[in-house]
């Protein structure tokens, strides 16, 4: 067990829907961040997120939105959801953000767009 | 911003070390190079990480070439359970996370 708690395990919903994921990282841990994985691909990194800001944004799309609230959990919502937005997403915790940090992995959201 | 390459699977034997190789030729001189594995049906799990130096912990081992334009994970006896995708991973000490370099992956199968 990680400690990251991701929630719901999986989700099934219709295209043009909005969802959200949530994330809750280990005690004592600052940093969230969110990755997508499709089918049989890698980690696609999508935001970072330090202590209630947003510290870092990678390849993600303007339909979706993140943030971290006070308690640290975190929420990363998916808005007109498309087919080709099925897939895994992790939530990703560690205590600091610099390159030596460690991060520890949820198990993940499984989200299929009918 | 730098690039890595590995090997889309390999095989080993269990029981026997495996070797396995990231290439990554356009390294900064001050990126860390992390690895990850990611068992099937769950989130990656950390595995180990280092600079400059070789590095040894309870999982494994990662040897780092002396340009740093190489480095390969070792398992020194391998299990089932180590049957992964293992992920060579690029961390830049400037420009925010968003400067991170994923490798593809390598998926390991660990023959009994």
């Amino acid at each position: 067990d990680s400690g990251v708690t991701q929630t719901p395990k999986h989700l099934i919903t219709a295209t043009g829907q909005r969802v959200t994921l949530r994330c809750s990282p280990r005690s004592g841990d600052l940093s969230v961040y969110w990755y997508q994985q499709s089918l049989d691909q890698g980690l696609q990194f999508l935001i970072q997120y330090y202590n209630g800001e947003e510290r870092a944004k990678g390849n993600i799309l303007e339909r979706f939105s993140a943030q971290q609230f006070p308690d640290l959990h975190s929420e990363l919502n998916l808005s007109s959801l498309e087919l080709g937005d099925s897939a895994l997403y992790f939530c990703a915790s560690s205590v600091g953000d610099t390159p030596r940090d460690i991060q520890y992995f949820g198990a993940g959201t499984r989200l299929s767009v009918l | 911003d730098a690039k890595t390459t590995q090997p889309n699977s390999m095989e080993s034997n269990e029981e026997e070390p495996v070797h396995l190789p990231c290439n990554h030729s356009t390294i900064s001189g001050t990126d860390y190079i992390h690895w990850y594995r990611q068992l099937p049906s769950q989130g990656p799990e950390y595995v180990i990480h280092g600079l400059t130096s070789n590095v040894n912990n309870r999982m494994a081992s990662l040897a780092i070439a002396e340009d740093r334009k190489s480095s390969t994970l070792i398992l020194h006896r391998a299990t089932l359970r180590d049957a992964a995708v293992y992920y060579c991973i690029l961390r830049p000490i400037s420009g925010g996370y968003q400067k991170v370099t994923f490798g593809t992956g390598t998926k390991l199968q660990v023959i009994p």
